[in-house]
């Protein structure tokens, strides 16, 4: 079975600083990952995934993320914040013989603060 | 991107009674649609896989005859909480994935539930 756990659930940057967002990930096939982000009251929306090609992955907004096998680790980076990044961060795993990109099974979140 | 929204954005009802969310896919068809669910400070649980035409797939744990799922269309399923108790008092979000050679799934913002 896959797990997710988000360390902090709360982060605070100051504009312009790096933002580092960790997800760890537990699954016994090679996963499928996710990183969403949601503002308030609107929906998540799909920063990047992993599936299983770069190990380096690339999306929306700045962000990246670092598919790191040996630390089952999949954390989330921005060299400098904007105070447009203050959101909540949600990590997620999928089971790509199972569940394929659909059934996803999220971490508990991390709420970012950018503060000037 | 696509667009999923969802009715109402937030409701309050009274223990008993009976609350419908819709899930709508503005611009896309979605044979599929998924229900989650979050509590304060926690993951989002899936709680369900609506299918268009059939029967709803439930997450184990997860009551069908308390959460009734219709599909009724390729752009609505509806989630219904039946017999509310304060316990049911949560945030549910609705999701529906894309097709093509890479699924995306596409959030909707959300409905606050508060049972009294």
């Amino acid at each position: 079975a896959q797990s997710v756990t988000q360390l902090g659930s709360h982060v605070s940057v100051s504009e312009g600083a790096l933002v580092l967002l960790r997800c760890n990930y537990s699954s016994s096939v090679p996963p499928y990952l996710f990183w969403y982000v949601q503002y308030p009251n609107q929906g998540l929306q799909l920063l990047l995934k992993y599936t299983s090609a770069a190990t380096l992955v690339k999306g929306i907004n700045g962000f990246e993320a670092e598919f790191k096998k040996s630390e089952t680790s999949f954390h989330l980076t921005k060299p400098s914040a904007h105070m447009s990044d203050a959101a909540e961060y949600f990590c997620a795993v999928s089971d790509p013989v199972s569940g394929g990109y659909n059934k996803l099974i999220f971490g508990a979140g991390t709420r970012l603060a950018v503060h000037p | 991107g696509a667009v999923v929204s969802q009715h109402p954005s937030w409701v309050i009802c009274k223990s008993g009674t009976s609350v419908k969310i819709e899930c709508r896919s503005l611009d896309f068809q979605a044979t599929t649609m998924f229900w989650y669910r979050q509590f304060p400070k926690q993951s989002l649980m899936l709680m369900a896989t609506s299918n268009e035409g059939s029967k709803a797939t439930y997450e184990q744990g997860v009551e069908k005859d308390k959460f009734l799922i219709n599909h009724a269309s390729l752009t609505l399923s509806t989630l219904t909480v039946t017999s509310a108790h304060p316990e049911d008092s949560s945030f549910y979000i609705c999701s529906a994935p894309t097709r093509g050679a890479e699924e995306t799934q596409y959030f909707g913002p959300g409905t606050r539930l508060l049972v009294l």
